[in-house]
């Protein structure tokens, strides 16, 4: 079975540059994640989606972040304009609706804004 | 709120010797808590899990036991190894109609020879 996948791995970009993130989850998982993680700190979450539907997204900047999921599978996530303090690494997990699932985490994109 | 708490950020062993990582958390929906393991530019990995109130569970060695009267879920291992390396976080997953994770902070172990 596939895990989860994430494009780019790393991004470097100047500040007021605009940068997109892609998720690809576990087939089958309806539940998808997106997550940001500074430097040696713990992930913490941006948004989530139940299928298309977006069910928190509550910690998402939303004067500059945006997060699509349109067809319940892959997932894009758009920083639209660059700050230093954006730089981390953006984490995308997926999981299933079983009660014991656990969540599966894709490799990252890690951004560095300058 | 829901929030998880690891005291410790960094926390440096001598090869063979016990560890324990603390865990707590507060939350008014019934707990799932997780421990997941993150080495040097790898994505986190699920390490163990537990819903069950005073119950041991065990993985690759590791060891937590769930404990609602103390709200707590700490990591332990009687002998670390060089590999344990690495960045462990304690999640909450409450249960809403959907599952939201909550993680604390985290805390490197490293290990020395």
């Amino acid at each position: 079975e596939a895990g989860v996948t994430q494009s780019p791995r790393y991004a470097v970009l100047q500040e007021g540059q605009a940068v997109s993130f892609w998720c690809d989850p576990i087939s089958g998982h309806d539940t998808l994640y997106w997550y940001q993680q500074p430097r040696d700190q713990g992930p913490q979450l941006l948004v989530y989606f139940r299928d298309e539907a977006v069910i928190d997204n509550s910690q998402l900047p939303s004067d500059r972040f945006s997060a699509v999921r349109p067809k319940g599978t892959n997932s894009t996530l758009k920083i639209q304009s660059a700050k230093q303090g954006d730089t981390a690494t953006y984490l995308c997990a997926s999981s299933s609706r079983d009660n014991m699932a656990e969540q599966f985490f894709g490799p990252g994109t890690r951004l560095t804004v300058l | 709120g829901d929030s998880v708490t690891q005291t410790e950020g960094l926390v440096t062993l001598t090869k063979g010797l016990p560890v324990m990582l603390n865990c707590t958390y507060q939350t008014t929906y019934s707990p799932f808590l997780f421990w997941y393991v993150q080495h040097l530019n790898e994505a986190p990995k699920l390490l163990l899990k537990s819903s069950t109130d005073n119950k041991r569970t065990e993985h690759q060695g590791f060891y937590a036991t769930l404990h609602k009267s103390s709200s707590s879920f700490h990591l332990q291992k009687s002998s670390v190894q060089l590999s344990d390396s690495a960045l462990y976080f304690c999640a909450l997953r409450v249960n809403t109609g959907n599952y939201k994770y909550v993680f604390g902070a985290g805390t490197r172990l490293k290990v020395i020879a």
